[in-house]
């Protein structure tokens, strides 16, 4: 089965700190991509970032940046210098390649505090 | 606004009756998407289009449920007979084929059913 798993329902961090969300995934599959996706309230998803399974370096985009561990099957994102416009339910999600059907995980709610 | 539409964005109907939804996607865009989004829960996959086939249905896809996309350009989902458990986000995504090896999907902001 092909699962993502987000274990944090809600976190919350102060503006300007460092706040990492964590996801881990289950595929049997080698060549797959894998998305940090943010869907603000009453807004619709956008994707943050994503990561290529054959690439070891990690994607980096401004303040959003990944760790990913392949093979642990772990994808976690770490925001730097959180603005309140963060907060938002995050989710990460996976595709095999050749395919074209997102696979998410059941979200982490952040809240950023001034 | 360039993005992908939906209407209507919420629905509210009785159990039994019929709904449709629509979806205009990006306009250069030749794949369709539809997700459902429970609460609590991530999107789930449901169907896709490439112009006007549909080229994969989920098996949360219940007869009750029928997707076209006539022309390749909006597609309608339309759900009979609802039940309570119909409730729920429908999200709709586009995306174009022509970017390479991954083609990222654009999402619209969503129809919310309500099913009474």
């Amino acid at each position: 089965a092909q699962t993502v798993t987000q274990s944090q329902p809600e976190m919350s961090v102060q503006e300007a700190e460092t706040v990492t969300l964590s996801c881990t995934y289950d595929t049997s599959e080698n060549n797959y991509y894998l998305f940090w996706y943010k869907q603000p309230p009453s807004r619709q998803m956008i994707l943050v970032i994503r990561q290529e399974a054959y690439k070891q370096q990690n994607a980096t985009e401004n303040r959003f940046s990944v760790n990913f561990q392949k093979a642990a099957k772990s994808f976690s994102l770490k925001i730097s210098d959180s603005q309140l416009g963060d907060t938002a339910m995050y989710f990460c999600a996976f595709i095999i390649n050749n395919t074209d059907k997102l696979i998410f995980g059941t979200g982490t709610r952040l809240q950023v505090f001034p | 606004d360039t993005g992908v539409s939906q209407n209507p964005r919420h629905k509210i109907t009785k159990r039994g009756q019929n709904v449709t939804f629509r979806c205009d996607p990006i306009s250069e865009h030749n794949r369709l998407y539809w997700y459902r989004q429970t609460l609590g829960q991530g999107p789930e996959f449901l169907t896709y289009f490439q112009n006007e086939a549909q080229l994969e249905k989920s098996r949360l896809l219940s007869d009750r449920f029928s997707a076209e996309r006539p022309k390749g350009s909006f597609s309608t989902l339309e759900i009979q007979r609802t039940e309570q458990g119909d409730s729920a986000m429908y999200l709709c995504a586009s995306s174009s084929t022509s970017g390479g090896a991954w083609n990222e999907q654009f999402f619209g902001p969503g129809t919310r059913l309500t099913v009474l």
